[in-house]
């Protein structure tokens, strides 16, 4: 059984920019959650997709933006990066919305 | 809102010895409750879930919905339990179904 894959496992962008990071789901699941972890801290619920529509949203601004594929890979998007937005970006899988989550090793992501 | 607590930031104890990892929470319904685990350069990983009722590498939880807890027992530590700990909860229903939110984590070590 292949686990979840995220790419790119680091990223550094500036203020301003824009970034797109990927999540390959595991096996057999139809539902993708992605969590912001700041240092320190536990992770951060930003949304879930569930076959391909948005199941929920954390307190975070819309220029968190995400999509869910057909195979059920999905992309997590900033606009207008902000410095505060450097922080481990994490993905889990799993079979049924509030199934147990599988997660990815993350994109660590740094803003200048 | 949900709110997942855990009192301890870093716990040590010795080889062979008891260890509690505290975990309390605040949800008005009826949450499940889990247990991950982030072993040194490894992924997050589920432990155990409440509902599960088994025991995962000599790790035990209950859930006490009087108290609103959910500690992590093991009656004899071993130096490979030394890792990073979360509690997590998740509600199964309403706005954001799916969405685990995470304690701040607890950090074990045990010492041989």
């Amino acid at each position: 059984e292949t686990g979840v894959t995220q790419s790119p496992t680091h990223l550094i962008k500036t203020r301003g920019q824009q970034v797109t990071l990927r999540c390959s789901s595991q096996s057999g699941h139809n539902t993708v959650s992605w969590y912001q972890q700041a240092l320190g801290q536990g992770p951060q619920f930003i949304f879930q997709y569930y076959r391909e529509e948005e199941n929920g949203r954390g307190n975070f601004p819309p220029r968190f933006s995400g999509l869910q594929f057909p195979n059920y890979s999905s992309e997590l998007n900033v606009n207008a990066l902000e410095l505060d937005d450097s922080a481990l970006y994490l993905c889990a899988s799993s079979w049924d919305r509030a199934a147990p989550q599988h997660f990815g090793d993350g994109t660590r992501l740094s803003i200048l | 809102a949900q709110r997942v607590t855990q009192p301890e930031k870093l716990l040590s104890v010795f080889k062979g010895a008891p260890v509690e990892l505290k975990c309390n929470y605040s949800y008005s319904g009826s949450p499940e409750l889990f247990w991950y685990v982030q072993y040194s350069r490894q992924r997050l990983q589920l432990l155990l879930r409440h509902i599960s009722r088994e025991s995962i590498k000599g790790f035990t939880a209950d859930l006490n919905k009087g108290e609103t807890s959910f500690h992590l027992k093991k009656p004899f530590a071993q130096e490979e339990d030394s890792a990073m700990y979360y509690c997590a909860l998740i509600r199964a229903g309403g706005t954001s179904y799916g969405k685990l939110t995470f304690g701040q984590g607890t950090i074990l070590t045990v010492h041989p």
